[in-house]
């Protein structure tokens, strides 16, 4: 299958600072790009979908000032976690689609923050 | 809104045994239905797929039948393995529209297996 790589697999940061994470799609070119939360021993959460050069659509609840999402090429999707909070410690997946691709969504290894 | 229920975990079997995982939805239109495997520590992994009724996907000795009629997409695997401990998560995805692509997960299912 794609390959889709995420980075870093893992950040230890203070609160109040932002951590940005970055997911690439390495052999293909993603269409769209989504960003998801997991919370220990639950599912995955759906934060928000983005097209390549467009502003992202993110769900309900989820706050896009709090969770910057940029979509600057076809390879490329960044999550910011700006002013982080203990709060915010999670596990951060992000996964890419192409339409070439039959739309299946391929996933990255996932971030796991933890804010001080 | 779209819906997908797993049966509640944890699951424990030892090697070798059958393995069923339920999986039912709810949906507006015609999904497609996906399994995704979780190792420790990893993203998630599609283990197998299903786009319209009476297909079935497999893959690695899983497979899964997609049940219109009954609105499930159960995980089966005749003889686990150790190996095969992980999250497993149901899926669905709407087609066309503005939720296209967007994946509607279960909660998981954890499977330990013992030697």
């Amino acid at each position: 299958g794609a390959v889709v790589s995420q980075h870093p697999s893992r950040v230890i940061c203070k609160s109040g600072t932002s951590v940005k994470i970055e997911c690439r799609s390495l052999d293909f070119q993603a269409t769209t790009m989504f960003w998801y939360r997991q919370f220990p021993k639950q599912s995955l959460m759906l934060m928000a979908t983005s097209n390549e050069g467009s502003k992202a659509t993110y769900e309900q609840g989820v706050e896009k000032d709090k969770f910057l999402i940029n979509h600057a090429s076809l390879t490329l999707s960044t999550l910011t976690v700006t002013s982080a909070h203990p709060e915010d410690s999670s596990f951060y997946i992000c996964s890419a689609s192409a339409v070439l691709a039959k739309n299946i969504q391929y996933f990255g290894a996932g971030t796991r923050l933890s804010v001080l | 809104g779209d819906s997908v229920t797993q049966m509640e975990g944890p699951v424990t079997l030892s090697e070798e045994a059958f393995l069923t995982i339920n999986c039912t939805y709810t949906a507006t239109g015609y999904p497609s239905l996906f399994w995704y495997v979780q190792y420790p520590g990893e993203g998630l992994q599609l283990l197998l797929k299903a786009t319209k009724a009476d297909d079935k996907g497999s893959n690695k000795g899983f497979e899964a039948t997609y049940r219109k009629e009954t609105t499930s997409f159960h995980l089966e695997k005749g003889s686990v393995q150790v190996s095969d401990s992980a999250v497993y998560f149901c899926a669905l995805s709407e087609p066309g529209g503005t939720s296209y692509g967007k994946l509607t997960f279960g909660q998981g299912t954890i499977l330990t297996v013992h030697p």
